[in-house]
């Protein structure tokens, strides 16, 4: 079965700095997604990673703070930057091939505290 | 807007007894439906969805669920629970025509007392 791997797995982080996030995966992917998870929370969409051109965020999310590149069909990038306490956080990628339909298949994740 | 509700924060079930947990959504149109398991420092993992076809879906782990459409509910049932069951659980929906943008539940804690 294909995998989804992100990197780093967690990091601690002083505010004020800047996080980059990686999702690669070992298969072409249709679609590409990113999702926050605050502490004893559910899911909220980021924003969809769109291969070669700029992703397309949801409300309440901006680039300027979650800027994302898609630079092809495998791999993504999330960067969280000017960090807050209030983005301590896990990050999961998501990610559809055409083969399985519009199942969306979740990375390991990726846990955040801001000091 | 595409909503999801999972109206109880944690089913405790006694391990061999029926699990149930509740979801309705609300979406317009014929959503996809689709439940999910966390668990502990993991990432979520896809049990099963409902797209067309029988309101019956089964899914991995001995996991169904049932579509009812008049109801817009989408409970996950599973005959017998093993204490391995015990994770939190999210009910998810996305439109039928659109770039597949899930919504998700709160979350469901399910604990499996041996």
């Amino acid at each position: 079965s294909a995998v989804i791997s992100q990197k780093p797995s967690r990091d601690i982080c002083q505010r004020g700095t800047s996080l980059t996030i990686q999702c690669q995966v070992d298969s072409q992917v249709t679609m590409m997604f990113w999702y926050r998870q605050q502490p004893g929370q559910s899911l909220t969409l980021i924003a969809t990673a769109n291969q070669g051109s700029e992703a397309t965020y949801e409300s309440g999310f901006v680039i300027d703070k979650f800027p994302i590149s898609r630079p092809n069909l495998t791999f993504s990038t999330l960067t969280v930057s000017n960090m807050s306490p209030e983005d301590s956080s896990i990050y999961l990628c998501s990610v559809t091939w055409t083969s399985r339909g519009e199942t969306q298949y979740f990375g390991p994740g990726t846990r955040l505290l801001v000091l | 807007a595409q909503s999801v509700a999972q109206p109880e924060d944690q089913v405790n079930v006694a391990e061999g007894n029926p699990l149930t947990v509740k979801c309705t959504y609300s979406v317009s149109g014929n959503p996809y439906l689709f439940w999910y398991v966390q668990y502990p420092n993991r990432g979520l993992q896809f049990l099963l969805k409902y797209i067309t076809g029988d309101n019956l879906v089964k899914g991995s782990y001995g996991f169904e669920a049932e579509f009812n459409k008049s109801q817009t509910s989408f409970h996950l049932k599973k005959p017998s629970a093993l204490v391995s069951d015990s994770a939190l659980y999210f009910c998810a929906v996305s439109p039928r025509y659109g770039n597949n943008r899930l919504a998700f539940g709160k979350g469901n804690q399910v604990v499996v007392i041996p």
